[in-house]
């Protein structure tokens, strides 16, 4: 069955530059995350989306950093003027939880993000 | 691939040991735990998950066990293979939603 899909695997980019992450969840999870993790670091959490709309936004490190998700289903973190400390690994997952609910996140194998 | 977890606490162990890996979590308010394995380049993959109303669950070769006094969890791995090696990530659950990861233990399995 489809798990939850990335793109792209891979990014270089120049510092500066603009970037576009794209998750698709798998089909029915109401609940999607993005998680950014560095070399030698734990998962850290930026964005949790319910549907399409995002309850818990505490975790994006700044300004630069957006995420919007529509239909329910694909997701987009962008990040504006990508400087060298965005360079990571950014995680995406998906699950059935709610509110109340308690359900294991799904993860998809990253994009992972290089800028130069 | 992309190693994770390179200043992980580490674990070695030999092929067909048990292995503990231990994790302790932050929220006493906390009622849902879970295990994830990330092997190089890859996402986390659940493993196991708890509930706080049980101290303890089996699944195929693994356990964990909860022990909510001391706010402690643990995974066993019963007869270490070489496809156990991978960093290991315990994650706690206040309802619903937020997840709070811990840092990683890094297994290895010594052939």
């Amino acid at each position: 069955g489809a798990g939850v899909s990335q793109s792209p695997s891979n990014k270089v980019t120049e510092k500066g530059k603009d970037v576009e992450l794209r998750c698709d969840p798998i089909s029915g999870h109401t609940a999607l995350y993005w998680y950014r993790q560095s070399l030698g670091q734990g998962l850290e959490f930026l964005i949790y989306f319910q549907g399409n709309s995002a309850p818990d936004k505490s975790g994006l490190p700044s300004d630069r950093f957006s995420a919007e998700r529509t239909g329910g289903s694909v997701s987009t973190l962008t990040i504006q003027r990508t400087q060298q400390e965005d360079s990571a690994v950014y995680l995406c997952a998906s699950s059935l939880a709610g509110q109340g609910i308690n359900q294991p996140q799904h993860f998809g194998d990253g994009t992972r993000l290089s800028i130069l | 691939g992309e190693s994770v977890g390179l200043h992980l606490p580490t674990l070695s162990v030999q092929e067909g040991d048990n292995s503990i890996i231990n994790c302790a979590y932050s929220n006493s308010a906390s009622d849902y735990f879970i295990w994830y394995k990330q092997e190089s380049g890859k996402g986390p993959q659940f493993i196991i998950d708890i509930r706080s109303n049980m101290d303890k669950r089996q699944g195929q070769r693994v356990t964990v066990l909860l022990n909510k006094t001391v706010k402690h969890l643990s995974l066993q791995i019963a007869a270490t293979q070489p496809g156990d090696s991978a960093v290991y990530f315990c994650a706690e659950n206040t309802g619903g939603f937020k997840t709070i990861f811990g840092a990683g233990t890094r297994l290895f399995v010594k052939a």
